[in-house]
């Protein structure tokens, strides 16, 4: 089909609150990112997934934030008792090589995130 | 870790000149280098990228350079439009695995 899809594209939620950000990568893609990106900033990578191999967690800001990829496919990140500062856009991206194969990344529009 | 430092983080142009985005880069491990474009609302977007194995790369009013001695790399736009306004990233990788980006660059082309 198209490209990546997020969704919500737009979440508001009370501090304190749970919420789940979905990601809908290109099929067949192997890899999937995601990256937090605030108000006139750069990206901040939080977790990466290749194939069935464990993921990449190391960018995951706190204990708050988790992210599942189910049958190598569609991935949900959560965030547990949101806070002011998670407020953010997640923007996810995909790309099809495999693990040490230089491929482009396709980004998704993203979610903005604002906690309140 | 791996630490991306660009410079400007404003760049105004005319129409027409060229614009250069410098980006600099920590760890000798990373090989991939590839720039990206983001419009006001939506996700970035690949404009051209660049392998460790090679020094230059152009496409169209596109070039990019890489020095890996120096651990830089540069996005040079030629001949600018005003279409061309927008914010610019540059990243660094290992293997296309950890993507670590610059802090972007917003260029505007004025008419």
């Amino acid at each position: 089909g198209a490209g990546v899809s997020q969704s919500p594209s737009n979440k508001v939620t009370e501090k304190g609150k749970d919420v789940e950000l979905r990601c809908d990568p290109i099929s067949g893609h192997t890899a999937l990112y995601w990256y937090r990106q605030s108000l006139g900033q750069g990206l901040e990578f939080l977790i990466y997934f290749q194939g069935n191999s464990a993921p990449d967690k190391s960018g995951l800001p706190s204990d708050r934030f988790s992210a599942e990829r189910t049958g190598g496919s569609v991935s949900t990140l959560t965030i547990q008792r949101t806070q002011q500062e998670d407020s953010a856009v997640y923007l996810c991206a995909s790309s099809s090589g495999l693990a040490g194969a230089l491929t482009e990344q396709y980004f998704g529009p993203g979610t903005r995130l604002t906690v309140t | 870790g791996e630490n991306v430092e660009q410079h400007p983080s404003t760049l105004s142009v005319q129409e027409g000149d060229s614009a250069v985005i410098k980006c600099t880069y920590s760890d000798s491990a990373s090989n991939y280098f590839p720039w990206y474009k983001q419009e006001l609302g939506k996700g970035p977007q690949l404009i051209i990228d660049i392998r460790s194995n090679v020094g230059e790369k152009k496409d169209q009013r596109i070039a990019v350079t890489l020095n890996k001695t120096a651990k830089h790399f540069s996005l040079h736009i030629t001949e600018t439009q005003p279409e061309d306004s927008a914010v610019y990233f540059c990243a660094a990788s290992p293997y296309g695995q950890n993507f670590v980006f610059g802090p972007g660059t917003r260029l505007s082309v004025l008419p």
